[in-house]
């Protein structure tokens, strides 16, 4: 059974950046038509979809947040990162990745990582 | 892009219950509106994609319908476990993927 673990630094300084990695278990991060995405919640708020990429390197990204953002996957770690560069108070969330696949969901998100608490603060 | 406004924002209802859940989009698209429940605490778990169809392992006291523009999630007898947030999103492969902004299901 596919799991996903999320990991990362739980404090990160104002303007420095984020880098979080989601680890894969259970399965390949070649096998099957997958995306990996990237999705953030603030205490108390609503999901936030950040972006998501693809076993080849192909990825999307919200648009509020292109211009800060970088993914990438590690296939032979069976792992996948994200990168947020100028971090503010305002990406100050819990941070989680989730598989979106074809035949399973026609790219709804059917696996979640339990997500990753990741506060932004001097 | 496609903005997803669900509601109500909040639902408060009794063990038994039949509750309804809408979300509209700004704009028609095809039937890739995907239903989420979260748990305080917890990831968000899949029930419906495509507007309709239950991911397997989900109780069917959970449905879905709807198109274009306005989906509904029903929740049929509701049962403890079932009081939570829910959210819709937008699930087509061409575009962003937008969630609303969560119904939270109260106990009454």
């Amino acid at each position: 059974q596919v799991q996903l673990q999320e990991s990362g630094p739980g404090l990160v300084k104002p303007s420095q950046p984020l880098s979080l990695t989601c680890t894969v278990s259970g399965g390949s991060l070649n096998y099957g038509f997958y995306y990996w995405n990237w999705i953030r919640q603030p205490a108390g708020k609503g999901l936030e979809w950040i972006g998501r990429i693809y076993s080849t390197g192909s990825s999307n990204f919200n648009p509020s947040l292109k211009s800060r953002v970088t993914m990438s996957i590690d296939t032979s770690k069976n792992q996948v990162s994200l990168n947020l560069i100028s971090v503010t108070a305002a990406d100050t969330a819990v941070y989680y990745c989730a598989r979106g696949g074809y035949s399973n969901s026609l790219y709804a998100f059917d696996i979640w990582g339990q997500g990753t608490k990741v506060t932004v603060s001097s | 892009d496609i903005q997803l406004t669900q509601f109500p924002s909040f639902l408060s209802a009794s063990v038994g219950d039949t509750v309804t859940i809408t979300c509209r989009a700004s704009q028609g698209f095809n039937n890739y509106l995907a239903w989420y429940q979260q748990k305080p605490g917890k990831a968000p778990e899949l029930l419906i994609y495509a507007a309709s169809t239950l991911r397997r392992g989900v109780p069917s006291r959970f449905s879905g319908s709807g198109s274009a523009t306005a989906f509904t999630l029903t929740i049929s007898s509701l049962q403890p476990e079932d009081f939570a947030t829910y959210y819709c999103q937008q699930h087509n492969t061409n575009s962003v993927f937008p969630f609303g902004q969560g119904t939270k299901l109260e106990i009454k």
